[in-house]
């Protein structure tokens, strides 16, 4: 069983839809979760940051972490066109970043 | 303030050549992170300086080397190219140890491609 699975996609969705994006994860250790979001040839931008269990909102952005079932979840309202992106979720055990381990990502399309 | 920068944008090499890539992270940011992208793979970690010593590495053979400079700035090694190591690489920046450092920043890359 991989550390982190993550659906590829590709997700395609109308603008102005709710997007849930999600991963599991096997190490009930991982303490920090993140969400990335990387579009077309850049570098991932850190989006999210979350720490142990609970609910985190920005803007149209919210992360849920659900540590008992080892599921993590990003929700996007209203989406957007400019939302069209490679989302990477991570985490961590703690004690530097080095330890991160990333999902493969989940490719989003939002259609105008 | 600027954020990480990384060149060059992108890189051809031929199989056996040597590729140097170079990155400088944010002011105030002494830890620096090499990570490969690969169609398919996703990010692999490769290398994390910090403080100008080497504090961990993937699981990449040793032709992946780097160092990091007094001015915390970084440069990756990449020796004895095979067509396998044609990917984005990504470095990122993030405070030292010692802090709270789990949030990583990350460069735009450098797309290397070996032919």
């Amino acid at each position: 069983q991989k550390e982190v699975e993550q659906d590829p996609g590709p997700l395609s969705v109308p603008e102005g839809a709710i997007v849930s994006l999600n991963c599991t994860y096997s190490n009930s250790a991982f303490q920090y979760f993140m969400w990335y979001r990387q579009y077309s040839r850049k570098g991932p931008e850190l989006l999210m940051y979350t720490y142990s269990s609970g609910n985190k909102e920005d803007g149209r952005f919210t992360a849920q972490v659900d540590k008992s079932s080892k599921y993590i979840s990003l929700f996007i309202r209203d989406s957007q066109p400019s939302d069209s992106a490679t989302y990477l979720c991570a985490m961590s055990l703690g004690g530097g970043s080095e330890k991160l381990v990333f999902g493969k990502g989940t490719k989003l399309t939002v259609n105008p | 303030e600027a954020g990480v920068t990384q060149s060059p944008t992108h890189l051809i090499k031929t199989r056996g050549q040597q590729a140097t890539l170079r990155c400088s992270p944010i002011s105030g940011h002494t830890s620096v992170y090499w990570y490969q992208q690969a169609l398919g793979l996703g990010l692999q970690f490769l290398l994390w300086y910090d403080e100008g010593e080497e504090r961990n590495r993937g699981n990449f053979p040793p032709r992946f080397s780097g160092r990091q400079f007094p001015n915390y700035s970084s440069e990756l090694n990449v020796n004895a190219l095979e067509l396998e190591d044609s990917a984005l690489y990504l470095c990122a920046s993030s405070l030292g140890i010692g802090t709270v450092n789990e949030k990583l920043f990350f460069g735009s890359g450098t797309q290397l491609s070996v032919l």
